[in-house]
């Protein structure tokens, strides 16, 4: 079993709608929590940082369950521009050494 | 520009041939780290630095590839001998050290294409 396992979709979405990734950890000593973004070819791209009272930056809303261990990242109102893939990154220090990738989820949005 | 900097962008070579890696980290970062990432795949950690110092290094690290930060500020990532099972995308990547979360910041990886 991987150590962060996501969905790798593809979700294919009309413009506008909602949409959620899941991704899950197996390490309860797991400390640190991090969305990337990465388009096709090029490299990751912080998205949001996930802290344990969930955060929100503008249409992105990111979860944290400790006791289920999993995280969550919400989509409102998606755009084109959205299209990527999201990598779900876990560390287990707070002060990080190595950071553990998800394999990502792929996103289409579509006019 | 002041991000991450790797170089070269791609690198083609024969099985068998060595091949070395440039990275320069953000100037105040203190960390460094190389990934590996395979198409369809995450990153896969490799090693780490803190300064000059290597911190950790992952199994996946054989003992064909070495990475060195002599001076605590760019690294590089050697590997002797290539296999065609190296061909992938080697990225770099800094953050600063200190208490809560330090995200990484990525470079744009170097393609590394075994023949």
């Amino acid at each position: 079993r991987k150590e962060v396992e996501q969905d790798p979709g593809p979700f294919n979405v009309p413009e506008g709608a909602t949409v959620a990734f899941n991704c899950t950890y197996s390490n309860s000593a797991s400390q640190s929590f991090f969305w990337y973004r990465q388009d096709c070819r090029k490299e990751p791209k912080l998205l949001m940082s996930v802290y344990s009272s969930g955060n929100e930056d503008g249409r992105f809303t990111a979860q944290l369950n400790r006791a289920s261990q999993y995280i969550s990242l919400l989509i409102r109102d998606s755009k084109l521009s959205d299209s990527a893939t999201y990598l779900c990154v876990v560390n287990i220090a707070t002060n990080a050494g190595k950071s553990t990738f998800g394999d990502g989820t792929t996103l289409t949005v579509k006019p | 520009d002041t991000g991450v900097s790797q170089d070269p962008r791609h690198k083609i070579t024969k099985r068998g041939q060595n091949v070395t890696f440039r990275c320069d980290p953000i100037s105040e970062h203190n960390r460094l780290y190389w990934y590996r990432q395979t198409l369809g795949q995450g990153p896969e950690f490799l090693t780490y630095f803190q300064n000059e110092a290597q911190l950790e290094k992952s199994r996946l690290l054989s003992d064909r590839f070495s990475a060195e930060r002599p001076k605590g500020s760019f690294s590089t990532l050697e590997i002797q001998r290539t296999e065609q099972g190296d061909s992938a995308m080697y990225l770099c990547a800094s953050s600063p050290a200190g208490a809560g979360n330090q995200p990484q910041h990525f470079g744009d990886g170097t393609r590394l294409s075994i023949l």
